[in-house]
């Protein structure tokens, strides 16, 4: 079976810009999260969505917004891009929601830098 | 917030086992202990998880101090495949429902051919 997958693999943009990043989940998974890891620090968690619903969401800006589709896969967007929003973006999904003894299993990210 | 405190790096010989320290001291009673691991230009991914028992799979073995306050990763044999950044995560449920991963900066393990 294939594993998480995202897309793009890298992306450069300018300050300002906007975004989506894209990630397909494990078929069969219905819960999709998304991470942020910037340079030398671990992952830090932005949005869990369940059946198309945004289930938590985790200390970031308005910028950042998510959604999941009737498939289950989920596109994460931030808008107005900042510096500081450069990093390594992963998704990863899990069986269930609530459910603090299931793995989550991440897909290889996507590398953002903002110039 | 990360609620656990492990060491920056560790240093291990090809072949020899390792032990990665976790120290989790407000541990709650419903809190499981998990250990992912970030290989270079990966995600993380599971090694093994445990509530009160040691716990044993192919990759690891997880022994978990008797008062929960600490726990411990084993890896009996490391290779140099092993060379990792280690996490050491509580997981339990949050108000709302949904469960995230909380990482802290991890265990960088380097290992020695």
């Amino acid at each position: 079976d294939a594993g998480v997958t995202q897309s793009p693999t890298h992306l450069i943009k300018t300050r300002g810009q906007h975004v989506t990043l894209r990630c397909s989940p494990i078929s069969g998974h219905k819960s999709v999260s998304w991470y942020q890891q910037v340079l030398g620090q671990g992952p830090q968690f932005i949005f869990q969505y369940y059946e198309k619903e945004e289930r938590g969401r985790g200390n970031f800006p308005d910028r950042f917004s998510a959604r999941q589709f009737p498939n289950y896969s989920s596109e994460l967007n931030v808008n107005a891009l900042l510096l500081g929003d450069s990093a390594l973006y992963l998704c990863a999904s899990s069986l269930r929601l609530a459910a603090y003894t299931d793995t989550q299993y991440f897909g290889p990210g996507t590398r953002l830098t903002v110039l | 917030d990360a609620k656990t405190t492990q060491p920056n790096s560790m240093e291990s010989n090809e072949e020899e086992p390792v032990h990665l320290p976790c120290n989790h001291s407000t541990i709650s009673g419903t809190d499981y202990i998990h250990w992912y691991r970030q290989l270079p230009s990966q995600g993380p991914e599971y090694v093994i998880h445990g509530l009160t028992s040691n716990v044993n799979n192919r990759m690891a073995s997880l022994a978990i101090a008797e008062d929960r306050k600490s726990s411990t990763l084993i890896l009996h044999r490391a290779t140099l495949r092993d060379a990792a950044v280690y996490y050491c995560i509580l997981r339990g449920m949050t108000n709302s429902g949904n469960t995230p991963l909380v990482f802290g900066k991890g265990t960088r393990l380097s290992v020695i051919a």
